[in-house]
């Protein structure tokens, strides 16, 4: 059972925006930051949003993320083919002292 | 360019201990913390464990504390991670990561396979 939960998939058309959605607690997300990983179909994962909302050079201004209290959202605006991958959330839990990913998103581009 | 190499992996008996190497190159090795996520097949991404860059900092993931080992030589710019009693639940691709707390690089990763 993952700290952090996910929706397991999203999907729509190319050009469509999705969001998925990551859930916490106050020992993760609601007191540290929220790195989002994408990961492509048979590649390692590769870092998509650096903390909170920055993105690193590279990555596309199509994604962007955000975070309220325990809660944090990824989207994916003008949604492309090449989109289509698991996204990962991910953050340190004081109560853990460890980091936690959440399971993962699948997206679909239909 | 930074580059992430992994090795070590491969089939190992339950029970059996193994080490897996994580090779740097294109930074700073030596004033960076560098950690190990592992993904079992078709399953999500795993923190295993962390180390800071002189190795004063060490953590563990509580599924692996107690059977693993992570350490490193900034000489030689390698991590590696000691695996020991080694489970079928084990099975998995090994990443090295580079940061903390930001994973910003990954590795190819290595698959080890603990099985009978």
């Amino acid at each position: 059972q993952s700290v952090l939960t996910q929706s397991p998939s999203a999907s729509g058309p190319p050009g469509q925006r999705v969001t998925i959605s990551c859930s916490g607690s106050s020992s993760n997300i609601g007191t540290n930051t929220v790195k989002w990983y994408q990961q492509l179909p048979g590649t390692a994962p590769r870092l998509l949003i650096k903390s909170n909302n920055q993105r690193p050079s590279g990555v596309p201004d199509r994604f962007s993320a955000s975070k309220s209290g325990t809660s944090a959202s990824l989207a994916i605006g003008g949604l492309q083919s090449e989109d289509e991958a698991d996204y990962y959330c991910a953050a340190w839990d004081d109560s853990l002292n460890g980091y936690v990913f959440g399971p993962g998103t699948k997206v679909t581009v239909v | 360019e930074v580059q992430l190499v992994e090795s070590g992996g491969g089939l190992v008996k339950p029970g059996g201990s193994l080490r897996l190497s994580c090779a740097a190159s294109g930074f700073s090795f030596s004033v960076v913390t560098m950690n190990w996520v592992r993904q079992a097949p078709g399953k999500g991404l795993e923190w295993v464990a962390s180390i800071s860059s002189h190795s004063d900092y060490i953590s563990y993931a509580d599924s692996m504390r107690g059977r693993c080992t992570v350490s490193r030589d900034n000489g030689k710019n390698t991590m590696y991670l000691h695996l020991s009693s080694l489970r079928a639940d084990d099975t998995a691709v090994y990443y090295c990561t580079r940061g903390d707390p930001i994973f910003d690089y990954w590795g190819q990763g290595t698959l080890l396979t603990v099985s009978s």
